[in-house]
C-alpha cells in the first residue's frame, strides 16, 4: 500500500524556537497533501491542505504565518512551526492523495512538545 | 473542524464476538466514504472505503455498510481481535470537502 513518512517522530523544543516536520510520499506522487493536528482523545482537526507548487488553503482559525506550509514537490510537504510556543505541544499528522475522491494515506504521526 | 472538543465514544466487545461501528455523515454531496483505524501514537490506517455507488463492500473480516437514504455508515468486523483495540474514524469525502468523524474508541476484552 501507500506508505507516507514523517520527520522528526518526535521533537522537543524551547518556547520560541522554530521547528520543521516533514512528510513524504515515499512510493506515489501527491497531488494534495494535508496537515492535521489532534488533541488526545478527540478527532484529527485538518489545519490547512496543500496542493503541489500551489499556497495552502488554511482553515478557519489557523494561522498561516504561524505555521508555515511549502509543498514544493508531488513528494514532499513542509510544515513550521514558528515561535513555537506551550500550546503548540500536540500530535501533528500529515496525509497525501493522488487525487480528488481517492484515498488518503496518513503519516505516522509527529508529537511536538514545546518547553 | 466541525468535531472540535468532542471525545471519544466507546465500545467494548468480548474477544471473538463481532463488533460493529457507526457513523452519521452530514453531508449529502459526500461521495466517497473511508473507514480509518488509529492506534495510540500512531497515524491513521486505512482499513476500507466505499463509494456512493455501493452500498456494501467486504474486506478481510471487516465489511462497510453504507445507507444513503438516511447518511448513515458502519464498519462491522468479525471476530474481534485483541489487536483489533483502536479508535476508529470514519471520514467522507466530497471531492472538494473532506470531513472526519469523531471517532470510536474500541476496547476488546480477552
Amino acid at each position: 500500500g501507500a506508505v507516507v513518512s514523517q520527520h522528526p517522530s518526535r521533537v522537543i523544543c524551547k518556547s520560541g524556537t522554530s521547528v520543521k516536520i516533514e512528510c513524504r510520499s515515499l512510493d506515489f506522487q501527491a497531488t494534495t497533501m494535508f496537515w492535521y493536528r489532534q488533541f488526545p482523545k478527540q478527532s484529527l482537526m485538518l489545519m490547512a491542505t496543500s496542493n503541489e507548487g500551489s499556497k495552502a488553503t488554511y482553515e478557519q482559525g489557523v494561522e498561516k504565518d504561524k505555521f508555515l506550509i511549502n509543498h514544493a514537490s508531488l513528494t514532499l510537504s513542509t510544515l513550521t512551526v514558528t515561535s513555537a510556543h506551550p500550546e503548540d505541544s500536540s500530535f501533528y499528522i500529515c496525509s497525501a492523495r493522488v487525487r480528488q475522491r481517492e484515498t488518503q494515506y496518513f503519516g505516522p504521526g509527529t508529537r511536538l512538545l514545546v518547553l | 473542524g466541525e468535531n472540535v472538543g468532542l471525545h471519544l465514544p466507546t465500545l467494548s466487545v468480548q474477544e471473538g464476538d463481532n463488533s460493529i461501528i457507526n457513523c452519521a455523515y452530514s453531508n449529502s454531496a459526500s461521495d466517497y466514504f473511508i473507514w480509518y483505524k488509529q492506534e495510540s501514537g500512531k497515524g491513521p490506517q486505512f482499513i476500507i472505503d466505499i463509494r456512493s455507488n455501493m452500498d456494501k463492500r467486504q474486506g478481510q473480516r471487516v465489511t462497510v455498510l453504507l445507507n444513503k437514504t438516511v447518511k448513515h455508515l458502519s464498519l462491522q468486523i468479525a471476530a474481534t481481535q485483541p489487536g483489533d483495540s483502536a479508535v476508529y474514524f470514519c471520514a467522507e469525502d466530497t471531492g472538494n470537502q473532506f470531513y472526519f468523524g469523531t471517532g470510536t474508541s474500541l476496547t476488546v476484552i480477552p
